[in-house]
């Protein structure tokens, strides 16, 4: 079955400068790939998402890319601030008709002023 | 994600009890889904319905069981033969059939002492 893989699990930067998350996936069916952001003690929330049909995706400050030749994906953050600081979620989709996904363990990113 | 609600928000039980989460949504979504989350640690499915009067399970199913009797709920019951239920719940609904974006409901967190 599929299975995702990220890294690094704790990223610290300082504010202004730009964070990267990566994640690798197994299954080269895989169409889709989110990504999540959870506050501490809140529900995760999509902040960006990609298909497999598309190379690269931004949306302000976020930007995510995909590699399907090898299998990874990663989510760019410009400009750090303090608010992105959050535990960040990649996933990807499963081919079967369960529409499922499966998540990697998770990046806990702090942001330093 | 608006339209996916969770109650309670915090909920204690003590070893040997059955307890029910539940999980409504008004989004109109065929799927839904129940992860657990430990602290630290990614998203692990414990059930998924695509459908009412459907469901199957997921990866850590055992201990857990859930209903599916209307489209708009889908309540977990925590089993006394769950041996580590301590956790944080989340629900979550996608449109399905090929609409992959899960929306997550704020969650529950059980504590069994």
């Amino acid at each position: 079955g599929e299975n995702v893989e990220q890294h690094p699990s704790t990223l610290s930067v300082q504010e202004g400068d730009s964070a990267v998350i990566k994640c690798t996936y197994s299954d080269s069916a895989s169409n889709y790939f989110p990504w999540y952001k959870q506050e501490l003690g809140k529900r995760p929330q999509l902040i960006i998402d990609i298909r497999s049909n598309v190379g690269e995706k931004k949306d302000q400050r976020i930007a995510v890319t995909l590699n399907k030749t090898a299998k990874h994906f990663s989510l760019h953050i410009t400009e750090t601030q303090p608010e992105d600081s959050a535990v960040y979620f990649c996933a990807a989709s499963t081919m079967d008709s369960s529409y499922k996904l499966i998540f990697g363990s998770g990046t806990r990113l702090l942001v330093r002023p | 994600d608006g339209g996916i609600t969770q109650s309670p928000k915090y909920l204690f039980r003590k070893e040997g009890q059955n307890v029910t989460l539940s999980c409504e949504q008004n989004l109109n979504h065929d799927a839904m889904y129940w992860y657990r989350q430990d602290p630290g640690q990614g998203l692990r499915l414990i059930y998924y319905s695509q459908i009412v009067n459907d469901f199957q399970k997921g990866d850590i199913a055992e201990g857990y069981s859930v209903s599916r009797e209307k489209k708009e709920s889908f309540p977990l019951t925590v089993t006394s033969a769950q041996k580590n239920p301590t956790a944080f719940y989340l629900c979550a609904s996608s449109a399905g059939w090929g609409a992959h974006e899960q929306y997550f409901g704020p969650g529950t967190r059980l504590t069994v002492t």
